[in-house]
C-alpha cells in the first residue's frame, strides 16, 4: 500500500517532443505528490508538486495531471530539450507521516537533439 | 546559501566495519531526513530528525541509527556493513509544516562502497 509504481523505466523522445511520465499509487491517504528530477553524481531536486485538490499544475513546461479517482498522476515535459536528460521520480507522501517521501523507482529520459 | 552539504563525497569500506555519514542542513530548516538510493532505483527512506530526536523510521534495520545535533546537523551511522549497504546515501532538509515549507531539498549524497 505503500508503494508508487512508476513507468516507463526509460523513455527517449526527440527534442521538441512531448515526454510523459506516469505514476500509480494505492494508498488514499497520501495527500502529497512531487516530482523530482536526478542527474547524475546530484541529489534529487524538486520541479513541481501537487495537492490532490487540484486536477493540474503548471509550472513552465513542467505540467502536472492529477486524476485522484483512478489514483494516478503524470509528469508532462513540453518542448523537451536536451538539457532535460535526466532521471525523473515521481513521489509521494502522507502529513500524518511527517511527509516522509515514498519515491517510485525513476525513469531515465533521453532527449535526442 | 550553500544548500544540504555532505562529506564524505565518497566512502570505501569492508564488510563488518561501521561507518558514518555527515550533513548539514540548508539554512533554515530544521528536519534532516535521511535516504538510501541503490543503483537504478528511487530513494529509500531511512529515518528523520526532528529537535534531536528520530521522528519517523522507514523499514530498515537497527543497524542503522543517527543523531541530530542542536546546530540541526546530523549523523547517520551503519553498524556491522554488509554488501547489500552499498549505496548511495541521501540527504535532505526540510522546514516544518505543510507544503512548501516541508519541501525536501536534497544534499548530493555520499558514495557508500562495501567490499
Amino acid at each position: 500500500q505503500q508503494q508508487v509504481k512508476q513507468s516507463p523505466q526509460s523513455l527517449i523522445v526527440q527534442k521538441g517532443g512531448i515526454s510523459i511520465i506516469n505514476c500509480a499509487y494505492e494508498n488514499t491517504a497520501f495527500d502529497y505528490f512531487p516530482w523530482y528530477q536526478q542527474f547524475p553524481g546530484k541529489g534529487p531536486a524538486l520541479l513541481i508538486a501537487i495537492r490532490p485538490d487540484v486536477s493540474e499544475k503548471k509550472e513552465g513546461r513542467f505540467t502536472i495531471s492529477f486524476n485522484k479517482s483512478a489514483k494516478q498522476f503524470s509528469l508532462h515535459i513540453m518542448d523537451s530539450q536536451p538539457g532535460d536528460s535526466a532521471t525523473y521520480f515521481c513521489a509521494a507522501s502522507i502529513e500524518d507521516s511527517s511527509y516522509k517521501l515514498i519515491f517510485g523507482s525513476g525513469t531515465r529520459l533521453l532527449v535526442r537533439p | 546559501d550553500a544548500g544540504v552539504t555532505q562529506s564524505p563525497t565518497h566512502l570505501i569500506k569492508t564488510r563488518g566495519q561501521q561507518v558514518t555519514l555527515r550533513c548539514s542542513p540548508k539554512s533554515g530548516h530544521d528536519t534532516v531526513s535521511w535516504y538510501q538510493q541503490a543503483l537504478g532505483q528511487g530513494p529509500q527512506f531511512i529515518f528523520q530528525y526532528y529537535e534531536e530526536e528520530e521522528r519517523q523510521r522507514g523499514n530498515f534495520p537497527d543497524r542503522f541509527s543517527g543523531h541530530q545535533f542542536p546546530n540541526y546537523s546530523s549523523e547517520l551511522n551503519v553498524n556491522a556493513l554488509l554488501l547489500g549497504d552499498s549505496a548511495l546515501y541521501l540527504c535532505a532538509s526540510s522546514g516544518t509544516g505543510a507544503p512548501p515549507y516541508n519541501e525536501q531539498f536534497f544534499g548530493p549524497g555520499t558514495r557508500l562502497t562495501v567490499l
